[in-house]
């Protein structure tokens, strides 16, 4: 099987950066996309093809990319993007879509 | 404007199969490049991918569920349907369909999703 691995909580506070990781094999060749979810709600996707943001997508939230890890950025948080966020990629050969464990960012 | 909404029952039996309907405006299933997925959340828990289907008829699934799960299409209707059998209390989760846009470059990646419904497996 195969594994998108992300830190199960991060806590900023107010104006702070914040900085999701997700790390994968896998993410060598294929691109990486990031959503958040927040309570009772359906994702949004944030970030696609690791570094491109949707219309509607506050520039304070950036993604990046480094071997085979991932980064969604937050800079300057606010309340209202306390969250959990899912990573999401494909399997080396593109065959299987995968999502990382989530992480719950805390605005502290 | 894109949107996707879920419909099927609420609450299944254990060992009866599942049968849920994304229904979908904004988009078509014809398009090239196109597609629709379905995704379970189990309370508490992680997103996790179920199956999809693309404009091309193609279809993919989990590996895990590949054996209990189908997903089929009807464009005339703007609907994908998703089966799933023997079902067991452990697939008690919300179930999403959304909005696939895919490339041979870089996958797919879920642009839009539905609002998500509860299914709840219990004697």
């Amino acid at each position: 099987s195969y594994e998108l691995t992300q830190p199960p909580s991060v806590s900023v506070s107010p104006g702070q950066t914040a900085r999701i990781t997700c790390s994968g094999d896998a993410l060598s060749k294929q691109y990486g996309h990031w959503y958040q979810q927040k309570p009772g709600q359906a994702p949004v996707l944030v970030i696609y093809k690791d570094s491109e943001r949707p219309s509607g997508i506050p520039e304070r939230f950036s993604g990046s990319r480094s071997g085979t890890t991932v980064t969604l950025t937050i800079s300057g948080v606010q309340a209202e993007d306390e969250a959990d966020y899912y990573c999401q990629s494909a399997d080396s050969s593109g065959t299987y879509v995968v999502f990382g464990g989530g992480t719950k960012l805390t605005v502290l | 404007q894109i949107t996707l909404k879920e419909s099927g029952p609420t609450l299944v039996k254990p060992t009866q199969t599942l049968t849920l309907t994304c229904t979908f405006s904004g988009f078509s299933l014809i398009t090239s490049g196109v597609g629709v997925g379905w995704i379970r959340q189990p309370p508490g828990k992680a997103l996790d991918w179920l199956a999809l289907i693309y404009w091309n008829d193609g279809t993919r699934y989990s590996p895990s569920l590949k054996s209990r799960v189908a997903i089929t299409k009807d464009t005339s209707k703007n609907q994908v349907v998703l089966t799933m059998t023997n079902m067991v209390p452990a697939d008690t989760a919300t179930y999403y369909c959304a909005h696939i846009l895919y490339s041979s470059r870089w996958g797919e990646y879920f642009q839009q999703w539905g609002q998500g419904t509860l299914v709840t497996v219990s004697s």
